[in-house]
């Protein structure tokens, strides 16, 4: 089947912006969620979007969705080192049944 | 509020050895439960899920089972632990509603030497 697209690694320096990209499956998506993962941690909702919108901002997070080609971005402003951590897309899975499919999940790095 | 417990945080086991790997849910009722495994800190592999007391969805053939003997309880077991599963275990609830939404445990760490 296909899967959620990331690019594995993303290195920015302090104070910069991160712009992370998802490329996910199936253009019906109701929502498609950003989770962060912190080393040894769970898996922390961040922001999600709801598909009828094109852009989300939360804070120093903006979501910008592009519905037609399938393409989710979370970029985060003024990133800080306590940012870098793997970051997921998720979209819900397209057999339905409550689940997500899950992205493969970038890591940032954020360097002084 | 909800919040999500696993315990334990961290196990190292020998193989051949059973496993009981527990996750409660507070502050909601009838979740949906999530049993995730990620190897070597990267995608995430949905394991089991479950809908109900009792109701178990099994999403990949292995050594692991799940039950959910409470509604709010969801326990992953082995009976006999493999090498290959060594990894991040991690359990999620979701609520149910229309956005598919998960919120995640802290996880554990399992290393079968």
């Amino acid at each position: 089947g296909e899967d959620v697209e990331q690019s594995l690694f993303l290195s920015v320096r302090e104070g910069d912006s991160s712009v992370i990209n998802c490329t996910y499956t199936d253009s019906s998506s109701t929502y498609l969620y950003w989770y962060k993962q912190e080393p040894g941690a769970g898996l922390q909702l961040l922001t999600y979007i709801f598909s009828n919108m094109d852009m989300k901002q939360d804070q120093r997070l903006t979501v910008l969705l592009n519905k037609k080609d399938k393409h989710l971005s979370l970029r985060i402003a003024d990133t800080q080192t306590g940012d870098s951590a793997i970051y997921f897309c998720a979209e819900p899975f397209t057999g339905g049944g409550n689940k997500l499919t899950f992205g493969t999940g970038t890591q940032l790095k954020v360097e002084l | 509020s909800q919040t999500i417990h696993q315990w334990p945080a961290t196990l190292v086991q020998p193989v051949g050895s059973p496993l009981s790997l527990e996750c409660t849910v507070e502050g909601t009722s009838n979740p949906n439960l999530y049993w995730y495994r990620q190897a070597a800190g990267r995608g995430l592999q949905l394991l089991f899920y479950s809908i109900g007391i009792g109701q178990i969805s099994s999403e990949v053939p292995q050594n692991l089972s799940a039950s959910r003997p409470q509604d709010r309880q969801f326990i992953l077991s082995s009976k006999k632990l493999l090498l290959s599963d060594s990894g991040f275990y991690l359990c999620a609830w979701s609520p149910g509603t229309g956005k598919n939404e998960q919120f995640f445990g802290p996880g554990t760490r399992l290393t079968v030497l």
